[in-house]
């Protein structure tokens, strides 16, 4: 049972407009959230998370978004870069350590 | 500082046999996890070792199998393959298992199964 889950598997945006990437969760139990960039042939890479406690959490050109009453989770990328094309995950995981739970990925393309 | 270090990069095997994939996480780092990921499916995860003892563990079959070392390298073993084990394999580290880390992958193991 998928309970991180990322309905758009792909995505295409011009460069300098946003970027929105979605993800939502079934666990309400959930309280830390991370983002994940992975390029071909290469492991996912860390990019921001956000505490159960926040609701917004900014590192330069990303910005995260957590609704838990929605149970949504969403990444704002602005300006978007065409180096900014890849897959991207987001992860989920409850006060066990580090068990995440993961979407299944939304591959961005970024169009010069 | 190194990055976690997955060995070997690719693999093939035939149906029935056994594989170990080896994992050395960031110098410092404790813990180690273990992620399978197949088209469609996403990561998921396997388990998780802190100071040589498994803390979690994934939903999947026995035949997978994994430990860790006193110098905090892991290696994990499937068993029996079969040809939808076939995946990237990725290892994770962090620090320790404290809520709000954030774990560093390798690049991963491919392993295909004949």
């Amino acid at each position: 049972d998928q309970q991180v889950k990322q309905n758009s598997p792909s995505l295409s945006v011009q460069e300098g407009r946003i970027s929105i990437l979605n993800c939502d969760y079934t666990n309400s139990m959930f309280d830390y959230f991370l983002w994940y960039k992975k390029y071909p042939a290469e492991g996912p890479t860390f990019l921001i998370s956000i505490s159960s406690i926040k609701d917004k959490n900014e590192d330069g050109r990303f910005t995260v978004f957590l609704n838990k009453s929605a149970k949504h989770l969403s990444l704002h990328i602005v300006p978007s870069q065409p180096g900014d094309s890849a897959v991207y995950f987001c992860a989920a995981s409850v006060n066990t350590g580090n068990q995440f739970y993961f979407g299944t990925g939304t591959s961005l393309t970024v169009i010069p | 500082k190194a990055g976690v270090t997955q060995t070997p990069r690719y693999l093939i095997k035939t149906r029935g046999q056994q594989v170990t994939l080896s994992c050395s996480p960031i110098s410092g780092h404790r813990s180690v996890s273990w992620y399978q990921q197949t088209p469609g499916q996403g990561l998921q995860f396997l388990f998780e070792y802190f100071s040589e003892t498994q803390r979690n563990k994934g939903n999947f079959p026995g035949r997978f199998s994994g430990r860790q070392f006193s110098n905090s390298r892991s290696e994990m073993n499937v068993s029996t393959l079969e040809l939808g084990d076939s995946a990237l394999y990725l290892c994770a580290s962090s620090l320790d298992y404290s809520v709000g880390q954030r774990i560093h992958f390798g690049n991963g193991t491919r392993l295909t199964v004949t």
